[in-house]
């Protein structure tokens, strides 16, 4: 089956500095591949994405790059900001079968602190 | 365009008694799914829908079920609630199954 995992946390960072989340994944089909990030007490954001390899996401100074030969989505950020304190989940959304359930990591708190 | 709206945010429910938690999905969208939280099992899949027929169903008891109307909106419903079911209720909605999902804020649901 499908799974996904990322970095354990929490993970605590100093603003401005750079930030990687490592994220790999194990799909059968050709997996769309995302970033979620949950505030606390808030539900899941859509922070970004990549449909096929290669593909690059980017958002808000997020990036990260699907890398199929490594199965892995890493979340980077040049300059991290106390606002960005929250946990981040790696995801994918398998579109090979008929199944297009999202399967998630088990998240990662990150702290930034000023 | 309004997001994804979960309805009711907090809930405090006692065990034996039955919960129905609502979603209305962002307009134009047709595909709805429902995932819980909790902190020991993380998120997990529960159902989707599309276009009111049930397409999927996780790895939940036959108490836990689900449906969509014919204007999208969908509901969730848990009957004889255990202390187990109390978690963050996340309904999600997509224009088709297979692209990007956006998440509403969720239901707490509390059983005591």
């Amino acid at each position: 089956g499908n799974s996904v995992t990322q970095m354990e946390g929490p993970v605590t960072l100093s603003e401005e500095a750079f930030l990687t989340i490592n994220c790999t994944y194990t799909a059968t089909g050709y997996p769309s591949l995302f970033w979620y990030v949950q505030y606390p007490g808030e539900g899941l954001q859509l922070l970004l994405k990549a449909t096929k390899a290669d593909d690059k996401g980017s958002n808000k100074g997020f990036e990260a790059t699907y890398r199929k030969e490594t199965t892995s989505f890493h979340l980077e950020k040049g300059s991290v900001q106390v606002s960005d304190s929250a946990v981040y989940f790696c995801a994918l959304r398998d579109s090979g079968g008929s199944n297009y359930k999202l399967t998630f990591g088990k998240g990662t708190l990150l702290t930034v602190n000023p | 365009k309004a997001g994804v709206t979960q309805t009711p945010r907090y809930l405090i429910k006692t065990r034996g008694q039955q919960v129905t938690l609502s979603c209305s999905p962002i307009s134009g969208h047709r595909s709805v799914s429902w995932y819980q939280q909790t902190p020991g099992q993380g998120l997990q899949f529960l159902f989707e829908y599309f276009s009111e027929t049930q397409r999927n169903k996780g790895n939940f008891p036959g108490r836990f079920s689900g449906r969509q109307f014919s204007n999208s909106r969908s509901e969730m419903n848990v009957s004889t609630l255990e202390l187990g079911d109390s978690a963050l209720y996340l309904c999600a909605s997509s224009l088709a199954p297979a692209v990007e999902a956006f998440f509403g804020q969720g239901t707490r649901l509390t059983v005591v």
